[in-house]
């Protein structure tokens, strides 16, 4: 299993240009979600999913929007980029069912808005 | 705003030694704690987690000691090592529903050889 794997690995972005970034897992997890991680702030939710057409927001959605049109990937989307948006993004998966419910994370993605 | 607050910020101890990382947290609706830890250049991964429904909870040699009346919990590392040099942050949720994770800001660890 390739467990979750993100591309691309790095980026640079104009600002208001836009970008996809995407995430795949084969473990056929239902969960699946997006986190930024910004230097002493920890990890925020951007937006999550419970199954493929289900999609909801998280803790810091605004920039972003995402779909989920199969369980094996779910694509994270930023229009209109800005320097605030420079971050590290991760994407994780979990089955959600069965207690420790972990969260299986991609290597991240590091983007630069510029 | 910060759902679960993290500290120390960073913490260097000797091999061996005993590093203690503490959260707190308001929401008592939180019914799940884990702690991740992350590697330079990698994602977090699970370490260990506890529910509220008992005070301490071990894993070879990290420890999670758990005080639901104070909101608290803490993670012990016994006999440190080098290689548990990461940054090590603890989260919370609700067990319900999808789980969302909020995390505390981080512990960059590093133990001296």
């Amino acid at each position: 299993n390739a467990g979750v794997t993100q591309t691309p690995k790095f980026r640079i972005l104009k600002i208001g240009q836009s970008m996809t970034l995407q995430c795949a897992q084969d473990m056929n997890h239902n969960y699946m979600y997006w986190y930024r991680q910004d230097p002493g702030m920890g990890l925020k939710l951007i937006y999550y999913s419970v199954g493929a057409g289900i999609t909801d927001k998280g803790e810091v959605p605004n920039g972003y929007n995402v779909s989920r049109s199969t369980t094996e990937d779910f694509p994270l989307r930023l229009e209109l980029a800005a320097p605030s948006q420079t971050s590290v993004y991760f994407c994780a998966s979990s089955s959600g069912t069965s207690y420790p419910y972990e969260q299986y994370f991609g290597p991240g993605t590091r983007l630069t808005v510029t | 705003q910060q759902q679960v607050k993290q500290s120390p910020q960073s913490l260097i101890v000797q091999k061996g030694g005993i590093p203690i990382i503490n959260c707190a947290y308001e929401n008592t609706a939180f019914d799940y704690f884990p702690w991740y830890q992350q590697f330079p250049g990698k994602g977090p991964a699970l370490l260990i987690a506890i529910r509220p429904d008992v005070s301490e909870k071990k894993e070879g040699r990290f420890t999670i000691s758990f005080n639901k009346s104070a909101k608290q919990f803490s993670l012990h590392i016994m006999d440190s090592q080098p290689g548990d040099s990461a940054t090590y942050f603890c989260a919370a949720s609700i067990e319900t529903g999808a789980n969302n994770l909020f995390f505390g800001t981080g512990t960059r660890l590093t133990v001296i050889p």
